[in-house]
Protein backbone atom coordinates (compact mmCIF):
# COMPACT_ATOMS: atom_id res chain seq x y z
CA UNK A 1 0.00 0.00 0.00
CA UNK A 2 1.38 3.13 -0.89
CA UNK A 3 2.41 5.44 2.16
CA UNK A 4 3.91 9.18 2.91
CA UNK A 5 7.48 8.61 4.27
CA UNK A 6 9.23 11.12 5.97
CA UNK A 7 13.53 11.66 6.59
CA UNK A 8 14.87 11.83 8.69
CA UNK A 9 12.97 10.23 11.67
CA UNK A 10 14.83 11.84 14.25
CA UNK A 11 16.64 15.24 14.07
CA UNK A 12 19.08 16.83 16.64
CA UNK A 13 20.12 20.83 15.89
CA UNK A 14 21.22 24.03 17.64
CA UNK A 15 19.29 27.02 18.09
CA UNK A 16 19.29 29.35 15.18
CA UNK A 17 20.67 26.74 12.78
CA UNK A 18 18.21 26.27 9.46
CA UNK A 19 16.88 22.39 9.39
CA UNK A 20 14.81 21.29 6.53
CA UNK A 21 12.88 17.93 6.63
CA UNK A 22 11.69 16.25 3.98
CA UNK A 23 8.70 14.18 2.32
CA UNK A 24 7.72 12.25 -0.09
CA UNK A 25 3.61 12.01 -0.36
CA UNK A 26 2.16 9.20 -1.95
CA UNK A 27 2.46 9.30 -5.93
CA UNK A 28 -1.03 10.29 -7.17
CA UNK A 29 -1.85 12.91 -4.49
CA UNK A 30 -2.07 16.59 -5.07
CA UNK A 31 -2.69 18.44 -1.34
CA UNK A 32 0.43 18.83 0.91
CA UNK A 33 0.38 19.41 4.75
CA UNK A 34 2.65 19.85 7.69
CA UNK A 35 1.38 19.80 10.73
CA UNK A 36 3.24 19.55 14.54
CA UNK A 37 3.08 18.28 17.76
CA UNK A 38 4.23 19.43 20.48
CA UNK A 39 5.45 17.03 23.02
CA UNK A 40 2.14 16.17 25.07
CA UNK A 41 0.10 18.64 23.42
CA UNK A 42 -2.34 18.28 20.48
CA UNK A 43 -1.81 18.00 16.68
CA UNK A 44 -1.55 21.54 14.91
CA UNK A 45 -1.83 22.36 11.57
CA UNK A 46 0.66 24.14 10.17
CA UNK A 47 0.39 24.65 6.04
CA UNK A 48 -1.65 23.32 3.00
CA UNK A 49 0.50 23.11 -0.29
CA UNK A 50 -1.33 22.63 -3.69
CA UNK A 51 -0.28 23.77 -7.49
CA UNK A 52 3.03 24.76 -5.84
CA UNK A 53 1.70 27.19 -3.86
CA UNK A 54 0.37 27.43 -0.38
CA UNK A 55 -3.27 27.48 -0.21
CA UNK A 56 -3.53 28.14 3.47
CA UNK A 57 -1.42 28.65 7.26
CA UNK A 58 -1.78 28.88 10.72
CA UNK A 59 -0.42 31.52 12.49
CA UNK A 60 2.27 28.96 13.76
CA UNK A 61 3.82 29.28 9.92
CA UNK A 62 5.52 32.69 10.17
CA UNK A 63 8.19 34.04 8.13
CA UNK A 64 10.20 31.54 9.77
CA UNK A 65 8.97 28.41 7.54
CA UNK A 66 8.78 27.81 4.08
CA UNK A 67 7.57 24.85 1.74
CA UNK A 68 8.81 23.49 -1.34
CA UNK A 69 8.18 21.14 -3.71
CA UNK A 70 11.44 21.27 -5.58
CA UNK A 71 10.64 18.16 -7.55
CA UNK A 72 8.03 15.70 -8.57
CA UNK A 73 8.21 13.51 -5.45
CA UNK A 74 9.50 15.41 -2.59
CA UNK A 75 8.09 17.87 -0.62
CA UNK A 76 10.11 20.03 2.30
CA UNK A 77 9.03 21.82 5.24
CA UNK A 78 12.60 24.75 5.98
CA UNK A 79 13.08 26.45 9.37
CA UNK A 80 15.33 28.98 8.70
CA UNK A 81 16.76 29.93 12.45
CA UNK A 82 15.00 27.51 14.96
CA UNK A 83 14.31 28.14 18.26
CA UNK A 84 13.96 25.97 21.23
CA UNK A 85 10.33 25.83 20.90
CA UNK A 86 10.41 24.62 17.61
CA UNK A 87 11.27 21.20 19.31
CA UNK A 88 8.72 18.82 18.29
CA UNK A 89 7.25 16.01 16.27
CA UNK A 90 6.54 17.12 12.68
CA UNK A 91 4.10 15.03 10.36
CA UNK A 92 4.14 15.21 6.52
CA UNK A 93 0.60 14.59 4.64
CA UNK A 94 -0.91 14.16 1.74
CA UNK A 95 -4.39 13.63 0.06
CA UNK A 96 -5.99 12.79 -3.44
CA UNK A 97 -8.00 15.07 -3.57
CA UNK A 98 -8.97 18.77 -1.92
CA UNK A 99 -12.65 17.76 -0.15
CA UNK A 100 -12.66 17.12 3.17
CA UNK A 101 -14.71 13.86 2.92
CA UNK A 102 -11.08 12.72 1.12
CA UNK A 103 -8.64 11.13 3.80
CA UNK A 104 -5.54 13.03 4.54
CA UNK A 105 -2.33 9.97 4.76
CA UNK A 106 0.28 10.89 7.58
CA UNK A 107 4.03 9.86 7.77
CA UNK A 108 5.55 8.65 10.03
CA UNK A 109 7.15 12.17 11.56
CA UNK A 110 10.17 13.85 12.21
CA UNK A 111 10.87 14.37 15.54
CA UNK A 112 12.73 17.84 16.26
CA UNK A 113 14.91 18.65 18.93
CA UNK A 114 16.27 22.27 19.09
CA UNK A 115 19.38 22.44 21.48
CA UNK B 1 -13.62 27.85 15.56
CA UNK B 2 -14.39 24.58 14.69
CA UNK B 3 -12.48 22.13 16.76
CA UNK B 4 -13.17 18.63 18.38
CA UNK B 5 -13.01 17.71 22.17
CA UNK B 6 -11.87 14.34 23.15
CA UNK B 7 -11.75 12.42 27.00
CA UNK B 8 -8.53 13.19 27.86
CA UNK B 9 -7.21 9.83 29.84
CA UNK B 10 -5.27 8.12 29.91
CA UNK B 11 -7.65 5.10 30.09
CA UNK B 12 -6.73 1.75 31.15
CA UNK B 13 -9.04 -1.11 30.57
CA UNK B 14 -8.42 -5.08 30.99
CA UNK B 15 -8.00 -7.33 27.98
CA UNK B 16 -11.57 -7.45 26.39
CA UNK B 17 -13.43 -5.05 28.42
CA UNK B 18 -15.71 -2.57 26.39
CA UNK B 19 -13.82 0.86 25.05
CA UNK B 20 -15.43 3.89 24.57
CA UNK B 21 -13.50 6.96 24.49
CA UNK B 22 -15.63 10.43 23.63
CA UNK B 23 -15.17 13.06 21.19
CA UNK B 24 -17.73 15.61 20.49
CA UNK B 25 -17.03 18.41 17.82
CA UNK B 26 -17.64 22.22 17.03
CA UNK B 27 -18.44 23.38 13.45
CA UNK B 28 -19.89 25.65 11.28
CA UNK B 29 -20.69 23.54 8.58
CA UNK B 30 -20.53 19.86 7.46
CA UNK B 31 -17.23 18.42 8.69
CA UNK B 32 -16.06 15.27 7.74
CA UNK B 33 -15.02 13.36 11.14
CA UNK B 34 -12.43 11.13 11.59
CA UNK B 35 -10.32 8.48 14.07
CA UNK B 36 -6.74 8.20 13.83
CA UNK B 37 -4.45 6.12 15.85
CA UNK B 38 -0.82 6.31 16.92
CA UNK B 39 1.04 3.34 17.80
CA UNK B 40 3.86 3.54 20.14
CA UNK B 41 7.26 4.99 17.76
CA UNK B 42 4.65 5.20 14.77
CA UNK B 43 2.80 8.40 13.07
CA UNK B 44 -0.74 8.88 12.53
CA UNK B 45 -3.06 5.86 10.94
CA UNK B 46 -6.19 6.39 9.70
CA UNK B 47 -8.93 4.38 12.19
CA UNK B 48 -11.90 5.37 10.69
CA UNK B 49 -14.19 8.13 9.38
CA UNK B 50 -17.68 9.32 8.49
CA UNK B 51 -18.34 12.07 5.83
CA UNK B 52 -21.69 12.91 7.08
CA UNK B 53 -24.63 12.61 9.75
CA UNK B 54 -25.60 9.45 10.76
CA UNK B 55 -22.65 7.53 8.76
CA UNK B 56 -21.12 4.78 10.68
CA UNK B 57 -16.96 4.17 9.96
CA UNK B 58 -15.80 0.65 11.39
CA UNK B 59 -12.58 -0.22 11.21
CA UNK B 60 -10.66 -3.38 12.93
CA UNK B 61 -13.89 -3.91 15.46
CA UNK B 62 -13.49 0.09 16.44
CA UNK B 63 -16.42 2.25 15.22
CA UNK B 64 -17.96 5.44 15.50
CA UNK B 65 -21.35 6.60 13.92
CA UNK B 66 -21.40 10.77 13.31
CA UNK B 67 -23.90 12.00 15.25
CA UNK B 68 -25.17 15.71 14.37
CA UNK B 69 -28.30 16.01 16.67
CA UNK B 70 -25.04 15.27 19.98
CA UNK B 71 -22.36 16.91 18.06
CA UNK B 72 -20.19 13.79 18.52
CA UNK B 73 -18.21 10.92 17.33
CA UNK B 74 -17.54 8.33 20.03
CA UNK B 75 -15.10 5.69 19.63
CA UNK B 76 -15.86 2.39 20.50
CA UNK B 77 -14.72 -0.89 20.82
CA UNK B 78 -16.73 -4.49 22.27
CA UNK B 79 -13.67 -6.28 22.93
CA UNK B 80 -9.92 -4.70 23.71
CA UNK B 81 -6.52 -6.17 22.80
CA UNK B 82 -3.53 -5.48 24.18
CA UNK B 83 -1.88 -4.17 20.67
CA UNK B 84 -4.74 -1.53 21.18
CA UNK B 85 -2.51 0.47 23.53
CA UNK B 86 -2.13 3.49 21.40
CA UNK B 87 -2.87 6.84 21.26
CA UNK B 88 -6.18 8.00 19.60
CA UNK B 89 -6.99 11.14 17.90
CA UNK B 90 -10.27 12.40 17.43
CA UNK B 91 -10.11 14.93 14.30
CA UNK B 92 -12.28 17.16 11.61
CA UNK B 93 -12.00 18.13 8.72
CA UNK B 94 -14.30 20.93 8.19
CA UNK B 95 -12.80 23.15 4.89
CA UNK B 96 -10.85 20.88 2.91
CA UNK B 97 -7.58 22.39 4.22
CA UNK B 98 -6.22 22.09 7.96
CA UNK B 99 -7.79 19.10 10.16
CA UNK B 100 -8.32 20.19 13.82
CA UNK B 101 -7.73 17.39 16.22
CA UNK B 102 -8.49 16.49 19.39
CA UNK B 103 -5.76 16.00 22.39
CA UNK B 104 -5.69 12.26 22.17
CA UNK B 105 -6.69 9.55 24.31
CA UNK B 106 -3.58 7.23 25.62
CA UNK B 107 -5.40 3.80 25.92
CA UNK B 108 -3.17 1.27 27.69
CA UNK B 109 -4.85 -2.52 27.57
CA UNK B 110 -3.92 -4.77 30.14
CA UNK B 111 -3.43 -8.26 30.20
Amino acid sequence: EPEVTQTPSHQVTQMGQEVILRCVPISNHLYFYWYRQILGQKVEFLVSFYNNEISEKSEIFDDQFSVERPDGSNFTLKIRSTKLEDSAMYFCASRLLGDRRETQYFGPGTRLLVL
Amino acid sequence: GDSVTQMEGPVTLSEEAFLTINCTYTATGYPSLFWYVQYPGEGLQLLLKATKADDKGSNKGFEATYRKETTSFHLEKGSVQVSDSAVYFCALDPNNNDMRFGAGTRLTVKP
